[in-house]
């Protein structure tokens, strides 16, 4: 099955930084990837969804300038979480879906701020 | 509105035992995807299977096993025989067809299951 790949794994940061987590589709073009994130025992939420060279559409209540979210290309897609306080600690995962109803799931990143 | 409920919250088994995971759906879309996804203690989510709306037929796949009940709304999945290598977060997922150039994934609360040797 198709390969994705997220980095960092895990991230611990101070209050106040912003944390990059990147989502790469290693065998396949990704039209479209999902950003979920998921607190401790609860499932996963989706917070955005983007295609490849437009602006991605974020789910009701996810501020977007808060998580920005950048699909450069068919192969990669960035999270970036601005001014991270201890609230945003959670666990974030990324899919990637090339055909229709076909997502691969990323390992996930685990971000901790201090 | 599209909704996924896993009413059982955590089922713990001892070893070799059958155990079966409950799941019901809500849409008002007549095609649509269901899934059930594991997610071990490492948190990969690891894809178990995909079924079409308009294909009732159970599948059985080495010791799982589902069980698609459109009349009920319910996508059943039963692990016979269970290991302790099985514990872990199971997830049922919706999503509809077509969904504008999205495949939303609708993800119910999950079910821990916890097998003990």
């Amino acid at each position: 099955g198709a390969v994705v790949s997220q980095h960092p794994s895990r991230v611990i940061c101070k209050s106040g930084t912003s944390v990059k987590i990147e989502c790469r589709s290693l065998d396949f073009q990704a039209t479209t990837m999902f950003w979920y994130r998921q607190f401790p025992k609860q499932s996963l939420m989706l917070m955005a969804t983007s295609n490849e060279g437009s602006k991605a559409t974020y789910e009701q209540g996810v501020e977007k300038d808060k998580f920005l979210i950048n699909h450069a290309s068919l192969t990669l897609s960035t999270l970036t979480v601005t001014s991270a306080h201890p609230e945003d600690s959670s666990f974030y995962i990324c899919s990637a879906s090339g055909t229709r109803n076909e997502q691969f799931f990323g390992p996930g990143t685990r971000l901790t701020v201090l | 509105a599209q909704k996924v409920t896993q009413a059982q919250t955590e089922i713990s088994v001892v070893e070799k035992e059958d155990v079966t995971l409950d799941c019901v759906y809500e849409t008002r879309d007549t095609t649509y995807y269901l899934f059930w996804y594991k997610q071990p203690p490492s948190g990969e989510l690891v894809f178990l299977i995909r079924r079409n709306s308009f294909d009732e037929q159970n599948e059985i796949s080495g010791r799982y096993s589902w069980n698609f009940q459109k009349s009920t709304s319910s996508f059943n999945f039963t692990i016979t025989a269970s290991q302790v290598v099985d514990s872990a977060v199971y997830f049922c997922a919706l999503t509809p067809l077509p969904f504008a150039n999205t495949d939303k994934l609708i993800f119910g609360t999950g079910t821990r299951l916890q097998v003990f040797p």
